[in-house]
């Protein structure tokens, strides 16, 4: 079965890019009408959506985050990609990432997740 | 922008009892609308979509209606690995959450 897996430090410092990266297992990035999205979690609080990718290589980003955020594809090692320029302290949180699948009539549903990863903005 | 409101922000339930949570979007999604189901220190978990479509695996117990701006999700009798946050989702925009927890 397909599986994801975040990777990428764990301590950015303030003013600097936040950069992960989301493997998938079990089945190639490309098959299927997916999407690939990015959700992040600060301590003890809700979900934020950051962004999707297709395959194509079209993006969707919060419109809350977009300046500020980069999502890539590399379909030849099956994984898709975050860039968040300019941390703070505020983009603490837990990094997600998940399949994004669009049914028509019924919207986008991220119906698996990665374990998730903690990254910590810090100097 | 979809803003996605839940209520109540917490809800005290006893075992086998049922639990029903809202969801209300500033606009309509149609039936554009997910659950999930959040335990401490793991990802979420796909409930429902299309607002009343059951995800893979998911016990009969959990039920979805709504349609426009009012969702409810469900759950039927309540069980000890149910307590968890539960959020509801529309494209890029989060509820949230409902915390249920036991009364």
């Amino acid at each position: 079965q397909v599986q994801l897996q975040e990777s990428g430090p764990g301590l950015v410092k303030p003013s600097q890019t936040l950069s992960l990266t989301c493997t998938v297992s079990g089945g190639s990035i490309s098959s299927g009408s997916y999407y690939w999205s990015w959700i992040r979690q600060p301590a003890g609080k809700g979900l934020e959506w950051i962004g999707r990718i297709y395959t194509s290589g079209s993006t969707n980003y919060n419109p809350s985050l977009k300046s500020r955020v980069t999502i890539s594809v590399d379909t030849s090692k099956n994984q898709f990609s975050l860039k968040l320029s300019s941390v703070t302290a505020a983009d603490t949180a837990v990094y997600y990432c998940a399949r994004d699948s669009y049914y028509y009539g019924s919207g986008h549903a991220f119906d698996i997740w990665g374990q998730g990863t903690m990254v910590t903005v810090s100097s | 922008e979809i803003v996605m409101t839940q209520s109540p922000a917490t809800l005290s339930v006893s075992p086998g009892e049922r639990a029903t949570l809202s969801c209300r979007a500033s606009q309509s999604v149609s039936s554009n609308l997910a659950w999930y189901q959040q335990k401490p220190g793991q990802a979420p978990r796909l409930l429902i979509y299309g607002a009343s479509t059951r995800a893979t695996g998911i016990p009969a117990r959990f039920s979805g209606s709504g349609s426009g701006t009012e969702f409810t999700l469900t759950i039927s009798s309540l069980q000890s690995e149910d307590f968890a946050v539960y959020y509801c989702q529309q494209s890029g925009t989060f509820g949230g959450g409902t915390k249920v927890e036991i009364k």
